[in-house]
C-alpha cells in the first residue's frame, strides 16, 4: 500500500512568490492535515482538511491557504513568500475525525525562500 | 508555558542502556502520540494512547490520564534509535478532529 506523498521535494523561491505544495494521501483517508516546521522551531499545525472541506487551522495569517480536492489530495498555497516560511512543510493523513486516529506523515516538502 | 512539555531535550546514551523520555500536557485530549523523527525529517508513528500502555518491540509507551504525563522507553537501546522522539496530543472531535500540538522534542544519540 502506497503511502502519504508529498512534491515536490524541494522548493526555491523568491520572496514575494507564491508556492503551491501537494500531498496525496493514503487510499481512504479522508483527513489532511498540513504542518510546518521551521528550522530551530517545533512543529506546529497548519490547516485540516476533511472531506473537501478546511475543519480547522493553526495560527498562521491568511496566505497560507488550500484546499482539498475530490480524491482527498491535497494543496497548500502559500502567497507573498517571506523569508521566514522557509521550513519544512509535512502532510499527514488519517481516517475520519470524530475520534483521534493514527496519523501517516509524507517526507515533507523543504521550502526555501530566499 | 507550552501545552506538551518534553524531557530531557537531549540524551546521549551507551548501547544497551534503557532509555527513557517524558511527556506532560496540560490540556485535555483524546489520545497521546510518540513519533520518530530522522534526520531528513522523515516522522513515523510509533504509538497512540489514550490509556494504559502499549509494547512494540524495545519499544514501550505508558500513559496516565489522571497525570496527563507519558512516557516512551526504550530497552537495549541501539544506534539506529538515534533520532528525535516526538510527543504530540491531539484534542479529537470535531472542531479539531486529530491536529496535533507537539513539544518540542527529544534528541536521543545513542553511541556504541
Amino acid at each position: 500500500e502506497a503511502g502519504v506523498t508529498q512534491s515536490p521535494t524541494h522548493l526555491i523561491k523568491t520572496r514575494g512568490q507564491q508556492a503551491t505544495l501537494r500531498c496525496s494521501p493514503i487510499s481512504g483517508h479522508t483527513s489532511v492535515y498540513w504542518y510546518q516546521q521551521a528550522l530551530g522551531l517545533g512543529l506546529q499545525f497548519l490547516l485540516w482538511y476533511d472531506e473537501g472541506e478546511e475543519r480547522n487551522r493553526g495560527n498562521f495569517p491568511p496566505r497560507f491557504s488550500g484546499r482539498q480536492f475530490p480524491n482527498y489530495s491535497s494543496e497548500l498555497n502559500v502567497n507573498a513568500l517571506e523569508l521566514e516560511d522557509s521550513a519544512l512543510y509535512l502532510c499527514a493523513s488519517s481516517f475520519g475525525f470524530l475520534t483521534s486516529y493514527e496519523q501517516y506523515f509524507g517526507p515533507g516538502t523543504r521550502l526555501t525562500v530566499t | 508555558k507550552n501545552e506538551v512539555e518534553q524531557s530531557p531535550q537531549n540524551l546521549t546514551a551507551q548501547e544497551g542502556e534503557f532509555i527513557t523520555i517524558n511527556c506532560s500536557y496540560s490540556v485535555g485530549i483524546s489520545a497521546l502520540h510518540w513519533l520518530q523523527q530522522h534526520p531528513g525529517g522523515g516522522i513515523v508513528s510509533l504509538f497512540m494512547l489514550s490509556s494504559g500502555k502499549k509494547k512494540h518491540g524495545r519499544l514501550i509507551a505508558t500513559i496516565n490520564i489522571q497525570e496527563k504525563h507519558s512516557s516512551l522507553h526504550i530497552t537495549a537501546s541501539h544506534p539506529r534509535d538515534s533520532a528525535v522522539y516526538i510527543c504530540a496530543v491531539s484534542p479529537g472531535g470535531e472542531t479539531s478532529g486529530s491536529r496535533l500540538t507537539f513539544g518540542e522534542g527529544t534528541q536521543l544519540t545513542v553511541n556504541p
